[in-house]
């Protein structure tokens, strides 16, 4: 089944350490997102890529950076995660924007930082 | 911009009871509307979404909404509930035309109990 796939689905860092998550998905869809949701709380964008056009929220905070080194895969990389990075972090595709802008969602991998 | 109110944080229900998860917005432009089910530690999936044509939508699991544009609201109803049905429910919109973003309302905890 095509799908969206996270890796790891838990991860645990120390305070200013840095990690990379993972996020592959077999759809071939044009756009990949990563979303930030906090405890209780809704999903946040944090950036999208369109194919290799990287698109950065305008609050998103610089120490959350990303890399789509081709279709399938995209990274979301934590430069210093600090307490309040601790949250569940979701991966999305979509073939496109308009009426096909329909997300898919991967499974999320959840955040502890020590 | 847009901005989407889910009006209750919590919904209490018995199994077999129909449900109704509410949900309004407010956008200067046209949009359109998804719920999202998230059970405990994964990811979101999409239970229906409105683009255009028919108010009334079907989707999966036995969920359905109504768009009603002059309220602009998209509830949710289930005519009976299961326990499996347990889950956070988010209301989501997204701008027409060659927007890409997905802002959530801040869920709806639906507890379905025997």
């Amino acid at each position: 089944d095509a799908m969206v796939i996270q890796n790891p689905r838990y991860q645990v860092t120390q305070f200013g350490k840095p990690v990379t998550l993972s996020c592959s998905q077999t759809l071939n869809h044009n756009v990949m997102y990563w979303y930030q949701q906090k405890s209780s709380q809704a999903p946040k964008l944090l950036f999208h890529y369109y194919d290799k056009d990287f698109n950065n929220e305008a609050d998103t905070p610089d120490n959350f950076q990303s890399r789509r080194p081709n279709t399938s895969f995209c990274f979301l990389d934590i430069r210093s995660p600090g307490l309040g990075d601790a949250a569940m972090y979701l991966c999305a595709t979509s073939r496109d924007f308009g009426t096909n802008n329909e997300q898919f969602f991967g499974p999320g991998t959840r955040l502890t930082v020590l | 911009a847009q901005s989407v109110t889910q009006l209750d944080s919590q919904v209490p229900v018995f199994e077999e009871a129909p449900v109704e998860l509410r949900c309004n917005y407010s956008s200067s432009v046209s949009v359109y509307l998804f719920w999202y089910v998230q059970y405990p530690n994964q990811g979101l999936q999409l239970l229906l979404k409105y683009l255009s044509g028919s108010t009334l939508v079907k989707g999966i699991n036995g969920f359905e909404a109504e768009f009603n544009k002059s309220q602009t609201s998209f509830h949710l109803r289930k005519p009976s509930v299961h326990i499996s049905d347990t889950a956070e429910y988010f209301c989501a919109v997204s701008p027409m035309g060659t927007g890409y973003a997905l802002n959530f309302g801040k869920g709806t905890s639906l507890l379905v109990t025997p």
